[in-house]
């Protein structure tokens, strides 16, 4: 059973800061790994998407990848009111289905 | 980037009746569609995937012949809810993949707005 594990939060971080999102997978083998924003009642949007080790980098999002830790994570820098959402952690194995965390719930504070 | 949509956004019937939701990708072709269904506070599931022009694949659980998936053309899914009851009341998300590649990666896939299905 291939599993994505997230910490459900809520995750509350000032208006301004770092938001650190968290994600942890169980097969070795997993090649692909994304995350998306949720917003209450909508559907995810695509944010970032990590292939290999290291870090990627997109504006105010940095996503980092450690395989042998089995290990992805997201950083939201400079942090706004409007980047409160549910983030979702999904990765993909081979050319299978994406499978998703369960999602960490961040809420920026003004 | 792009673009897939859903239609209706949101639907209330009653129940026994057959609700038809599509999806499209609009700027892209889709070879694969795939339908997840979400329920308040809780992650999308899946529900099935569609490969244009062969039967769709469904994920252990998911009645075929209650959810009828179709995927006539590289950019139109549609996911027909037959004899609907109201424990199948809730969002329902298509996502698409570019089978093409040309944006940079076969790998992503796209969500629709979803559609919020209420049935009485």
């Amino acid at each position: 059973q291939k599993e994505v594990e997230q910490n459900s939060g809520p995750l509350s971080v000032p208006e301004g800061a770092i938001a650190s999102l968290n994600c942890t997978y169980s097969d070795r083998g997993s090649q692909s790994f994304f995350w998306y924003r949720q917003y209450s009642g909508k559907s995810p949007e695509l944010i970032m998407s990590i292939y290999s080790n290291g870090d990627k980098e997109d504006g105010r999002f940095t996503a980092q990848l450690n395989k042998a830790s089995q290990y992805v994570s997201l950083l939201i820098r400079d942090s706004q009111p409007s980047d409160s959402a549910t983030y979702l952690c999904a990765v993909k194995w081979g050319n299978e289905k994406l499978t998703f965390g369960t999602g960490t719930r961040l809420t920026i504070i003004p | 980037g792009a673009v897939v949509s859903q239609h209706p956004s949101r639907v209330i019937c009653k129940s026994g009746t057959s609700v038809k939701i599509e999806c499209r990708s609009l700027d892209f072709q889709a070879t694969t569609m795939f339908w997840y269904r979400q329920f308040p506070k809780k992650s999308l599931m899946l529900m099935a995937t569609s490969n244009e022009g062969s039967k769709a694949t469904y994920e252990q659980g998911v009645e075929k012949d209650k959810f009828l998936i179709n995927h006539a053309s590289l950019t139109l899914s549609t996911l027909t809810v037959t004899s609907a009851h109201p424990e199948d009341s809730s969002f329902y998300i298509c996502s698409a993949r570019d089978g093409t590649g040309w944006r940079g990666s076969y790998n992503e896939q796209f969500f629709g707005p979803g559609t919020r299905l209420t049935v009485l």
